[in-house]
């Protein structure tokens, strides 16, 4: 069974903070996603690895960075947060590109808010 | 990139009932569709999937409709029960620039109520 953890499921932060998102998967997967999830926006791509050290901007990657310097661990960083990334972050990974790798499993969700 | 459009955006329905929830999609060379589910206060999960060289697919409750021509996919939820109440995503593959498609776009998402 596939097993995406994310570190925290609850994150309070102050404006100006720099936040770390922590993700690990158990399933040797090549790709790992990072997504924010807000009311009537569906779930937006942030990064995307798709190998250690490699990544790829998705579609709203401004005020946010990423690291993976291990297969297993993907990280989400906040350089310095602001009020308007208060949302629900989810991290996801699939196992590869062919034909019926791209399946995607999520973890469980971070709730950041920032005051 | 791809574009994914999901409708409705809120949907009610009474127990035994059937839903159909709607996407379209841009780019014609997408050939794979899936649709997670998310109950509340939980992660998505994937339902059923399916792939361009089907029309159609079934599992048990729920089926996956395709129309290639339209670019268009629809999923249909017979006999709702409460514990179909949940969020539901469409997706389709965005293939970028570097031509590896290994993103998927998803809709906005439908919130789905099976009234008892």
């Amino acid at each position: 069974d596939v097993k995406v953890t994310q570190s925290s499921r609850y994150l309070v932060k102050r404006t100006g903070e720099k936040v770390f998102l922590e993700c690990v998967q158990d399933m040797d997967h090549e790709n790992m996603f990072w997504y924010r999830q807000d009311p009537g926006l569906g779930l937006r791509l942030i990064y995307f690895s798709y190998d250690v050290k490699m990544k790829e901007k998705g579609d709203i990657p401004e005020g946010y960075s990423v690291s993976r310097e291990k297969k297993e661990r993907f990280s989400l960083i906040l350089e310095s947060a602001s009020t308007n990334q208060t949302s629900m972050y989810l991290c996801a990974s699939s196992p590869g590109l062919a034909e019926g790798k791209n399946i995607q499993y999520f973890g469980a969700g971070t709730r950041l808010s920032v005051l | 990139g791809e574009n994914v459009e999901q409708h409705p955006s809120t949907l009610s329905v009474q127990e035994g009932d059937s839903a159909v929830i709607k996407c379209t999609y841009s780019d014609s060379a997408s050939n794979y569709f899936p649709w997670y589910k998310q109950e509340l206060g939980k992660r998505p999960q994937l339902i059923i999937d399916i792939r361009s060289n089907v029309g159609e697919k079934k599992d048990q409750r729920i089926a996956v409709t395709l129309n290639k021509t339209a670019k268009h996919f629809s999923l249909h939820i017979t006999e709702t029960q409460p514990e179909d109440s949940a969020v539901y995503f469409c997706a389709a593959p965005n293939t970028p620039s570097s031509g590896s498609a290994r993103q998927l776009t998803f809709g906005s998402g439908t919130q789905l109520t099976v009234l008892p």
